[in-house]
């Protein structure tokens, strides 16, 4: 019962090159989201997914893209890193996006160098 | 603009003592406020509030919810050590959170 799992949990980058987070879940949810956690600053929804095959923007999505091909699965693109994406990410999971509380992973802290 | 302010940012305190966190909000299409602790890692689930004046109550950790004034509080009594940590308030409106900045506690021994 594996719950949220993220890779990877640490990266370094430099200044332009691209990546990929893989955010997976085995509890059948259908709501996803991936989260961007700066000091003083709480977490911020950059992109989320209510389903199969959807996505949506969230509160900071520039510079980023994501996909949701299965629903078990929600990716995090970073085509041209930049500084100022170093960051801790944290993707959720929701069963039906009402009341409850997320699932979350348990982060990957991102350098841009 | 939805927000979510909590207060205070940072505190230290000594084992034994009783902390208040804050959490005041400005959402539209209102469902829930929920709080987390989040210790290095994962932020990990602690209340969920739905409805003005009852009290959730985990072990020494309590909390309520006022929709009238907009605000929640989280009380930890008789603090320890392992209660050091980030809490973060959130509060869902459609099918999202907004979160808080964060209170950092600090319990020294």
């Amino acid at each position: 019962n594996a719950g949220v799992t993220q890779t990877p949990k640490f990266r370094v980058l430099k200044t332009g090159q691209s990546m990929t987070l893989l955010c997976a879940q085995d509890m059948n949810h259908e709501y996803m989201y991936w989260y961007r956690q700066d000091p003083g600053m709480g977490l911020r929804l950059i992109h989320y997914s209510v389903g199969e095959g959807t996505t949506a923007k969230g509160e900071v999505p520039d510079g980023y893209n994501v996909s949701r091909l299965k629903k078990q699965n929600f990716l995090l693109g970073l085509e041209s890193a930049a500084p100022s994406q170093t960051s801790v990410y944290f993707c959720a999971s929701d069963p039906d996006g009402l009341y409850y509380g997320y699932t979350f992973g348990s982060g990957t802290r991102l350098t841009v160098v | 603009e939805d927000k979510v302010v909590q207060s205070p940012l940072s505190l230290v305190v000594h084992e034994g003592d009783t902390v208040t966190l804050n959490c005041s909000y400005e959402v539209t299409n209102f469902r829930s406020l929920l709080w987390y602790k989040q210790e290095k890692k994962a932020p990990t689930f602690l209340f969920m509030l739905t409805s003005s004046g009852i009290e959730k109550k985990s072990g020494r950790l309590s909390s309520i919810l006022d929709k009238k004034e907009l605000f929640s509080i989280l009380n930890i009594t008789a603090t320890q050590t392992g209660d050091s940590a980030v809490y973060l308030c959130a509060v869902r409106y459609g099918n999202k959170l907004v979160f808080g900045a964060g209170t950092i506690l600090r319990v020294k021994s």
